[in-house]
């Protein structure tokens, strides 16, 4: 256990849904960071919050937002899925140094859009 | 801007035999450099990092790392590679000068070790 805690693990919705990803970081972490990986596309950065505030972003599609809590738990919500929205989705945390000394990963949570 | 390189998609090694994973970075400044490996259908492990100082890292599970400033490399190795071994690779890099800046990965790549 990474201590990085993803729910749900496994979502499968129809296209054109909305779905939520919820992401808990390591006790401590102040930063999250989303990152989706796909077969052809590899590990994508999509978005980092550091305590409640966007802090980068990266090739996350307006279909897509994120936030994170005041109590440092963040959601990725993505809305009208497509077929190719499909893949892992991963939460990473790291400490107050923004990442400087590595990120934890959490298990991931893999979407399946039918 | 950054970017990683792994230029190898596959690794095949038998059981016992030395292992390496290469990896090549580009950043403006100074670099943070780090490994990582995914097990199917798990998250990223950290296996070693590169921050400051000596130019070979020692990480998890016997696996070790080569920072080489003038070739910008930052190859995995592993004198036995083990059947368990088998997985993919990730190498990252940071620009230690960037406060906000994300860890940028590469492609990875996919180590088969063979009995």
């Amino acid at each position: 256990d990474s201590g990085v805690t993803q729910t749900p693990k496994h979502l499968i919705t129809a296209t054109g849904q909305r779905v939520t990803l919820r992401c808990s970081p390591r006790s401590g972490d102040l930063s999250v960071y989303w990152y989706q990986q796909s077969l052809d596309q590899g590990l994508q950065f999509l978005i980092q919050y550091y305590n409640g505030e966007e802090r980068a972003k990266g090739n996350i599609l307006e279909r897509f937002s994120a936030q994170q809590f005041p109590d440092l738990h963040s959601e990725l919500n993505l809305s009208s899925l497509e077929l190719g929205d499909s893949a892992l989705y991963f939460c990473a945390s790291s400490d107050g140094t923004g990442g400087r000394y590595g990120y934890t990963f959490g298990s991931g949570t893999r979407l399946t859009v039918v | 801007a950054q970017s990683v390189a792994q230029p190898e998609d596959q690794v095949n090694v038998a059981e016992g035999n030395p292992l390496t994973v290469k990896c090549t970075y580009s950043v403006s400044g100074n670099p943070y450099l780090f490994w990582y490996v995914q097990y199917p259908n798990r998250g990223l492990q950290f296996l070693l990092k590169y921050i400051t100082g000596d130019n070979l890292v020692k990480g998890s599970y016997g696996f070790e790392a080569e920072f080489n400033k003038s070739q910008t490399s930052f190859h995995l190795k592993k004198p036995s590679a083990l059947v368990s071994d088998s997985a993919l690779y990730f190498c990252a890099v940071r620009d230690r000068g960037d406060s906000w800046g994300k860890l940028q990965f590469g492609a990875g790549t996919q180590v088969v070790v063979t009995p």
